[in-house]
């Protein structure tokens, strides 16, 4: 079993609609990230949150620190917004040698 | 020091040749972390450094895969006898220690063994 667990796996939406991608974790943080990754690109970090919700434009990240949960919201999806991402977490000291665990992503296609 | 890069982006090779990569973290960051990422998946975990020292290794890198980090500043990746199974991305990523700030990861080098 994966410490970190993202759903859906894939997804397909049209342009425009309200998108959620969910991560579920299962051993101790000190904080969890939203990565995003295009196609045949490198991984860049969206959003780092230890507790409660953050904006940057039309992407919203909130966390749920007893249920060990997270969502990464897109409103008012967009093509340029098709690629994978990725929720990972910092483990909570002394557990830092590996210091970050991934999911597997969520390949996201917004069809226009 | 505009992030993390790495060297090359593209590798081709045959079976059973040797390659290696490079990756230059950022300039203050302590950290240094080795990924292997193939397709539909998030990074696997390979290797880290603090510094020069290599503090932990995943069982995924087997006797052929070798990194070091000579001065604590960049690291390179060796794979020797490269199998078919090594074709993936590898990742490089660095981070400080001691805060919860995420991992900042360079462009990656696409490995394809012939």
């Amino acid at each position: 079993k994966n410490e970190v667990e993202q759903s859906p796996q894939n997804l397909t939406a049209q342009e425009g609609e309200f998108i959620t991608i969910n991560c579920s974790y299962s051993v101790g943080i000190s904080a969890l990230h939203w990565l995003q990754q295009h196609p045949g690109g490198g991984i860049v970090s969206l959003f780092m949150l230890s507790s409660g919700k953050k904006k940057h434009g039309r992407l919203i990240a909130t966390i749920n620190i007893q249920e060990k949960h997270s969502s990464l919201h897109i409103t008012a999806s967009h093509p340029r917004d098709s690629a994978v991402y990725i929720c990972a977490v910092s483990l909570t000291p002394p557990n830092t040698g590996n210091q970050f665990y991934f999911g597997t992503g969520t390949s996201l296609t917004v069809i226009p | 020091d505009t992030g993390v890069s790495q060297d090359p982006r593209h590798k081709i090779t045959k079976r059973g040749q040797n390659v290696t990569f490079r990756c230059d973290p950022i300039s203050e960051h302590n950290r240094l972390y080795w990924y292997r990422q193939t397709l539909g998946q998030g990074p696997e975990f390979l290797t880290y450094f603090q510094n020069e020292a290599q503090l932990e290794k995943s069982r995924l890198l087997s006797d052929r895969f070798s990194a070091e980090r000579p001065k604590g500043s960049f690291s390179t990746l060796e794979i020797q006898r490269t199998e078919q199974g090594d074709s993936a991305m590898y990742l490089c990523a660095s981070s400080l220690t001691g805060l919860a700030g995420g991992p900042t990861f360079g462009p990656g080098t696409r490995l394809t063994v012939l």
